[in-house]
């Protein structure tokens, strides 16, 4: 079975700093991954995604992720974060050429940008 | 180009009522998903939606139903409700059948059981 771990449930971080968010995953088969990004009151919004072929996928609002196959992660970067990046971000996973789309979620990390 | 839009945005309902919920998945999108989020928690697959049959299931009890119209819009019906099932309960739609490339999320409805 899938599953997706991301260690930190809250990030706090000051404005124009980098920030990492960390994602894990386990899967037996191939997977493709997504970041996603949850604004308070709000639905998902699609970061990024890695489908297959450059590890290092860039996003919107400067994100960038690169996906690890040995240590099964895909970490979120931004070199430098605003006060509107203030959110919740989800890692997803979901099979390669599986039956369905079906995403499995990590709980979420909560990224608290400070002025 | 309206993506996916779901109705209410909030509701309020007792305990052992029944609920609809309704998603309109994005222009040319034919495949619809429901997933549950908890508060503080991950959203949970509920089920699937392709071709007006439900393609798979995730761990929800049979409580939990839905359907899918001939224009791909769906809904989701809960019966009995616990004060369990509050949450925000997503839609996602995609295309393609098969191909798993991208899910576009709506708003999403804010149950509340009480």
């Amino acid at each position: 079975a899938q599953s997706v771990t991301q260690l930190d449930s809250q990030v706090p971080v000051f404005e124009e700093a980098p920030v990492e968010l960390r994602c894990n995953y386990s899967s037996s088969v191939s997977v493709y991954l997504f970041w996603y990004v949850q604004y308070p009151n709000q639905g998902l919004q699609l970061l990024l995604k890695y489908l297959s072929g450059s590890t290092l996928v860039k996003g919107i609002n400067g994100f960038e992720a690169e996906f690890n196959k040995s240590q099964t992660s895909f970490h979120l970067r931004k070199p430098s974060v605003h006060i509107s990046d203030t959110a919740e971000y989800f890692c997803a996973v979901s099979d390669y050429g599986g039956a369905t789309n079906k995403l499995i979620f990590g709980t979420g990390t909560l990224l608290a940008v400070q002025p | 180009d309206a993506g996916v839009t779901q109705s209410p945005t909030h509701l309020i309902k007792t305990r052992g009522q029944q609920v609809t919920l309704r998603c309109s998945p994005k222009s040319g999108h034919d495949t619809v998903s429901w997933y549950q989020q908890a508060l503080g928690q991950g959203p949970q697959f509920i089920f699937q939606y392709y071709e007006e049959e439900e393609r798979q299931r995730g761990n929800f009890p049979d409580r939990f139903s839905g359907h899918q119209f001939p224009n791909y819009s769906s809904e989701l019906n809960v019966n009995a409700l616990l004060l369990g099932d509050s949450a925000l309960y997503l839609c996602a739609s995609s295309a393609g059948g098969f191909l798993n490339t991208e899910a576009f999320f709506g708003q999403g409805t804010r149950l509340t059981v009480v």
